[in-house]
Order: C-alpha cells, then structure tokens, then sequence
C-alpha cells in the first residue's frame, strides 16, 4: 500500500531562516511521482513541483531547493532565506499511476504548517 | 494563465439534501478528479474521470457520490443524500501533465 509520511506537523522559524520539510514515501511500484503542493491560509493548493521515480536529481528553483532520495525513500523540501509569505501548510503527495499507465491518483501527506516570523 | 475555477467557494446544506459542486477545468486538459479534505486533515482523493467515464475511484466515493461532464466545459460532483461527515472542502483538479487545482468548495452539512 502507499504512504506518504510528514513527521513534521508545525515548524515555526524566523524570517531569513533555512527550513527543510521532510517527506517520506512508501510504494511497491517502481514508476510513480512525487509532489509537493502549498496550501496558504486562504486555502487553494499550489503545485510547487512534481519529480518521477526515475530522475533523482536534485533541483533548485529561487529560493526553493528538492532533495530526492530514492535509497531512503524521502523527498524533502528546503526554503532558503525563508520570508513571511512562505507561511503556509506544506503538503508531499505520491502519485501512483493506474494499470493502463496514463492516469495517477495524488495520495497526500498530512502536511506540515510552516510559521515564518518576522 | 489560465485555472481551475470551483463554484460555489461555499455551500451550506441540511443533512440528507442532494448538493451538486461545479468545476470548469483548464480548457486542454483531459483528465478531471475530485479530492476533499476534511478540516485540519490531509487531502484525500476521490475520484478520477478521464473520456466520459471513471478511470478509478476510492472507497470514500460510494453510491452517494457520482461525477459528470455534462458538456464540454463543466465537471460536477453530485452527493446525493449528504452526511454530516460530508462537510468538508471539496477540491476539483485537472491535468495534462501536472494535477492543477481549483480553490475549492467548503462544503457545510447541519
């Protein structure tokens, strides 16, 4: 069965400050995608980035950066310089493709809410 | 830039009555889903609708739940007899390669 696990329920940082989300997956396939996904206060979900099972290089964007680890499972999720605005849940989710390969299903974590104080 | 838009941002209702939510997923896309997340918890997946039929459905989406286009622009999800467990927010999704989302549905059942 898959699983996507966030331990971190609520992280609290001050404004300027690195933050790392942490995600780990559970799936017996070996094609799927990984998601992160932010919710801010006013409560739409934002695709931040999608990455397949295939491709385990890191990538950068601004001020966010994605680490995939395929050995450990984890995906996880650094904001550099954090600002206010960050403040938001943070969702990861798993997307397992169905038998005919075309379609996915997001299973989601149950994210974690980041507070950035000024 | 076009997006997912969800009507209506709110919707009130006494247990047992039949809600309708509206979707207008992104014009090219050709896959459709609905997700809800239950206050303070995790988003959970629903349904996914792909050539006019479902492509797959989780345990969540029983008899009560049912989903159409009933045109070319408009995706609905129909609960027919609503539960108080049934208030939650109720996300429409639409996708070519990633899964876009609407800004969502509260649903309140009193």
């Amino acid at each position: 069965a898959q699983k996507v696990t966030q331990a971190q329920t609520e992280i609290s940082v001050v404004e300027k400050e690195d933050v790392t989300l942490d995600c780990v997956y559970e799936t017996r396939d070996t094609t799927y995608y990984l998601f992160w996904y932010k919710q801010p206060p006013s409560g739409e979900l934002v695709f931040l980035i999608r990455r397949n099972s295939f491709d385990e290089q890191n990538e950068i964007s601004g001020r966010y950066s994605w680490n995939f680890q395929k050995s450990t499972s984890s995906f996880n999720f650094t904001i550099t310089a954090s600002q206010v605005v960050d403040s938001a849940v943070y969702f990861c989710a798993l997307g397992l493709t169905n038998s005919g390969g075309s379609n996915y299903k997001l299973t989601f974590g149950k994210g974690t809410l980041l507070t950035v104080n000024p | 830039e076009p997006e997912v838009t969800q009507t209506p941002s709110h919707q009130v209702t006494q247990m047992g009555q039949e809600v309708i939510l509206r979707c207008v997923p992104i014009s090219n896309h050709l896959y459709f889903y609905w997700y809800r997340q239950i206050l303070g918890q995790k988003v959970e997946f629903l349904v996914s609708f792909y050539n006019n039929e479902i492509s797959e459905k989780s345990e969540i989406f029983d008899d009560q739940f049912s989903v159409e286009r009933p045109d070319g622009s408009n995706f609905t999800l129909k609960i027919r007899s609503t539960k108080l467990e049934d208030s939650a927010m109720y996300f429409c999704a639409s996708r070519w390669s990633e899964q876009f989302f609407g800004p969502g549905t509260r649903l309140t059942v009193l």
